[in-house]
């Protein structure tokens, strides 16, 4: 069962522009991560947070948690047309990790 | 380089005929485990494995088999394929437990007909 779920599903921005994606999950969790995935290749783990941490810093990406709502949000600030791509959040449950569907984020030049 | 390998990369089989799907990491990573993406549903965790010869179901097992021999290598198994295993299969490894980053391989496309 899909433990995570994101939204918006899809999201279209202006190069430049920041975008903002989140996900909401069910169970408690140990950490919570975030991939993307360029147009059917596979997944690229882009940054984890632990539930005793509240936000992340990777670069241009920002990822908050907010374990008492069950929330996290990605952050992308100054897009580019390479961040065209799928983003997914994902939890760690015993033994395994559950993805949601995913956000589409496109870029426009 | 590190890096998960998957073959074939693209299948096209009819009902019933046995297949596998081979996968390999070369990281002596000890978790791996195959996921299957279909439009809308994002990706649902077929087997997994914590270490050779330990594997189990995972959200959508039925159809599917694994075995894990040995550390590097994780097949995936389809006895008698249908149209509805028809997806995009990914196999992914991780050092430990899956809470660490996972690393994906390319995909397979397979399309049973």
């Amino acid at each position: 069962s899909q433990q995570g779920e994101e939204d918006p599903q899809a999201l279209s921005i202006q190069e430049g522009e920041n975008a903002t994606m989140n996900c909401s999950y069910k169970t408690s969790i140990n950490n919570l991560q975030w991939y993307r995935q360029n147009s059917g290749r596979g997944l690229v783990h882009l940054i984890l947070i632990r539930s005793n941490e509240r936000e992340k810093h990777s670069g241009r990406l920002r990822v908050t948690l907010d374990t008492s709502k069950k929330s996290s949000s990605l952050l992308i600030t100054a897009s580019r047309a390479a961040d065209t791509a799928s983003y997914f959040c994902a939890t760690d449950a015993p033994n395994k990790l559950s993805f949601g569907a995913g956000t589409t984020v496109t870029v426009r030049a | 380089e590190a890096q998960v390998t998957q073959n074939p990369r693209y299948l096209i089989t009819v009902t019933g005929k046995k297949l596998t799907v081979t996968c390999s990491q070369n990281m002596n990573h000890e978790y791996m485990s195959w996921y299957r993406q279909d439009p809308g549903l994002g990706l649902r965790q077929i087997y997994y494995s914590m270490n050779v010869e330990v594997t189990d179901k995972g959200d959508v097992p039925e159809g599917y088999k694994v075995s894990r021999k040995e550390k590097r290598n994780f097949p995936l198994i389809l006895e008698s394929p249908s149209p509805n295993q028809t997806s995009l299969y990914f196999c992914a490894s991780s050092l430990l437990a899956p809470g660490n980053e996972q690393f994906f391989g390319p995909g397979t496309r397979l399309t049973v007909l």
